[in-house]
Formats: C-alpha cells, sequence, structure tokens
C-alpha cells in the first residue's frame, strides 16, 4: 500500500532555506502530494500540493521528482513560526484510503 | 481561524461508555473529513462525507460511525470506547472532497478514555 516517509526531525537557523524531503516510492499515477503543518496545539493547515509539475505559492515551494516517487517542500527562509511538524501525505483517487499520512517531520527552527 | 468549529474541545469518559463528538465545516464546503491522532499511531483518516453521503472510508473501526446532516454538519460516534480510543479526533472540510481540494481542519477534539 502507499505510504510516505519522512526524517523524524530536521533543525534550521532562522531566515535559512529548509529543504524538507519525503519519500513515497509507492505513489500511484493519479495521487496527489500534499504538504500539511501542524503547528503546537493546533489542528494541521495547508502548506501547498501539486500532482506532476513544480509549485509554488506565498509559504513554500513543492519539487517533485520526475519519476514522482519523491518530493521536497522548500520553505525559502526560516522563521521561528514555521516550527512545527510537517506531513507529507498523499490523495489517493480510487482504493480504502484517502489520505495517506506520513509520521511527519518536526521542524526546530534556531534563532 | 480555519472556519471550522468542533464541539466539545475536551471530553473525559469512561471504558464501554458512547460519545458523540461534532463538526460544523467552512460556510459553503460540501465536504468533511474525520482523523485520530494519537501519539502511537501518528495522524489517520477515519472517514470522508460529501453532501451527506460517505465518499471514501479510512482505518475506522466498526465501533465507530459517522454521519453528515441535510445542514452538512457532521457528527463522529464513538462506542464501547476502550483506553485505546483516546486521542485527539480532528474533522476538517473541504470544497468539493475531490483529492486535490485543500483541507481545512478543526481545533479537534480531546477524547480521554478513563
Amino acid at each position: 500500500d502507499a505510504k510516505t516517509t519522512q526524517p523524524n526531525s530536521m533543525e534550521s537557523n532562522e531566515e535559512e532555506p529548509v529543504h524538507l524531503p519525503c519519500n513515497h516510492s509507492t505513489i500511484s499515477g493519479t495521487d496527489y502530494i500534499h504538504w500539511y503543518r501542524q503547528l503546537p496545539s493546533q489542528g494541521p493547515e495547508y502548506v501547498i500540493h501539486g500532482l506532476t509539475s513544480n509549485v509554488n505559492n506565498r509559504m513554500a515551494s513543492l519539487a517533485i521528482a520526475e519519476d514522482r516517487k519523491s518530493s521536497t517542500l522548500i520553505l525559502h527562509r526560516a522563521t521561528l513560526r514555521d516550527a512545527a511538524v510537517y506531513y507529507c501525505i498523499l490523495s489517493r483517487t480510487s482504493g480504502t484510503y484517502k489520505y495517506i499520512f506520513g509520521t511527519g517531520t518536526r521542524l526546530k527552527v534556531l534563532a | 481561524d480555519s472556519g471550522v468549529t468542533q464541539t466539545p474541545k475536551h471530553l473525559i469518559t469512561a471504558t464501554g461508555q458512547r460519545v458523540t463528538l461534532r463538526c460544523s465545516p467552512r460556510s459553503g464546503d460540501l465536504s468533511v473529513y474525520w482523523y485520530q491522532q494519537s501519539l502511537d499511531q501518528g495522524l489517520q483518516f477515519l472517514i470522508q462525507y460529501y453532501n451527506g453521503e460517505e465518499r471514501a472510508k479510512g482505518n475506522i473501526l466498526e465501533r465507530f460511525s459517522a454521519q453528515q446532516f441535510p445542514d452538512l454538519h457532521s457528527e463522529l460516534n464513538l462506542s464501547s470506547l476502550e483506553l485505546g480510543d483516546s486521542a485527539l479526533y480532528f474533522c476538517a472540510s473541504s470544497e468539493e472532497g475531490a483529492p486535490s481540494d485543500t483541507q481545512y481542519f478543526g481545533p479537534g477534539t480531546r477524547l480521554t478514555v478513563l
């Protein structure tokens, strides 16, 4: 079954770029790749999503490998408010499961 | 504030009991999702409804059931509660319930089973 694999934790200095990797080697052709983040004591919030091409929005960029078996969330300038758990998620268009969550990466931003 | 509301915020109950969690989606959203977040299992998708109909089912136990009402609010019913059901339960909503939709999460209901 499809799943995502992420490092348990990462650290970054404030104002520097952060690259958060995700492996989804069992991804299917129509699965979307989503990234959400969860700040302490809050529900997850949307960051970005894509299907095949790289995506940019005001929060981040998403780089998707050509074979789609991995992706990278890029925060261009980390701030202290970006400290959170970042989840890489597949949304499946067929089969039993709709959203497949990885265990998440806890990002620590150092001042 | 995501616009999704969940009640109650906290719930403490005993094993064997039944509880109901309530969710009101963002205005205009037709689809609601339920998730369970526990320390040992992480965030897991339970079930999705779209405009009153079940659309997808994840790792939802048979002791759990959900429904979405005509006014689009949703309820998650948990019965014969066990200690292992203690967790944060999140509701999310989206416009069309499509795989590409952005989901907006509520603040969660923390369930403690003693």
